[in-house]
C-alpha cells in the first residue's frame, strides 16, 4: 500500500501565478481533505471532498479551489498566488468518519 | 468553532525520561483527538487517537488521557528515546455527514538527548 501521495513535493512560483497540486489517497479511501502549514504553526484546515462534492470549508478565500476525480485522487488549484501562500500543503485521506492518513506534502514556495 | 491550544511548544528531555504534552480545546461537541508525529522527508503520522467515551488509551510506550470535564487531553510518552524526537500535533474534531475537519494546535518539538 502506497499510502497517500502528493506532487509535486517542491514547487517555486511567482506571485500572480496559478498553481495546481495533486493527492491520491491511500487504497480503499474515498474522502480527501487538504491542509495548509505555515513555517512553525499547525496545519489549518482548507476544504475536505467526498464523492467528488466539497462537503466541508475552512476559512480561505475562494482563490482555493479543488477537485476530486471518480477514482478519489484530488486536486487543489490556488489562483493569483501571493506571498502568503507559501506553505507546506498536506492532503489526507479517510475513510467516510474515520482517522485521517497524511501524505508528506507538498512545499510551496511564492517569489 | 473549534480552538485548540497546545503547550509547551518546545520540549527537551534525556533518553529514558518521559515525556507529556498537553492540549485544551474550546468546543464540547469535539468527540475525536488524535495525535501526529511529524518528521522531515516522513510526513505526518497518526500515533494514537482517542473517542470522548473513553478517558485513557495506551499502545506500548504511547499514552493519551482525556478529560472532557476540563476539555483537555494529553499525550504520554514514556522511557524517551532520540528517535521520538519530532514535532507532536494535537487534534480535534467532531466527526459528523457534513466533515471531518481536524482543528490542530501549533505543535511541540520534542527532543530527546541520548
Amino acid at each position: 500500500d502506497a499510502g497517500v501521495t502528493q506532487s509535486p513535493t517542491h514547487l517555486i512560483k511567482t506571485r500572480g501565478q496559478q498553481v495546481t497540486l495533486r493527492c491520491s489517497p491511500k487504497s480503499g479511501h474515498d474522502t480527501v481533505s487538504w491542509y495548509q502549514q505555515a513555517l512553525g504553526q499547525g496545519p489549518q484546515f482548507i476544504f475536505q471532498y467526498y464523492e467528488e462534492e466539497e462537503r466541508q470549508r475552512g476559512n480561505f478565500p475562494d482563490r482555493f479551489s479543488g477537485h476530486q476525480f471518480p477514482n478519489y485522487s484530488s486536486e487543489l488549484n490556488v489562483n493569483a498566488l501571493l506571498l502568503g501562500d507559501s506553505a507546506l500543503y498536506l492532503c489526507a485521506s479517510s475513510l467516510a468518519l474515520s482517522e485521517a492518513f497524511f501524505g508528506q506534502g507538498t512545499r510551496l514556495t511564492v517569489v | 468553532g473549534e480552538n485548540v491550544e497546545q503547550h509547551p511548544s518546545t520540549l527537551s528531555v534525556q533518553e529514558g525520561d518521559s515525556a507529556v504534552i498537553k492540549c485544551t480545546y474550546s468546543d464540547s461537541a469535539s468527540n475525536y483527538f488524535p495525535w501526529y508525529k511529524q518528521e522531515l522527508g516522513k510526513g505526518s503520522q497518526l500515533i494514537i487517537d482517542i473517542r470522548s467515551n473513553v478517558g485513557e488509551k495506551k499502545d506500548q510506550r504511547i499514552a493519551v488521557t482525556l478529560n472532557k470535564t476540563a476539555k483537555h487531553f494529553s499525550l504520554h510518552i514514556t522511557e524517551t528515546q532520540p528517535e521520538d524526537s519530532a514535532v507532536y500535533f494535537c487534534a480535534a474534531t467532531s466527526p459528523n455527514q457534513a466533515g471531518t475537519a481536524l482543528i490542530f494546535g501549533k505543535g511541540t518539538t520534542l527532543s530527546v538527548s541520548s
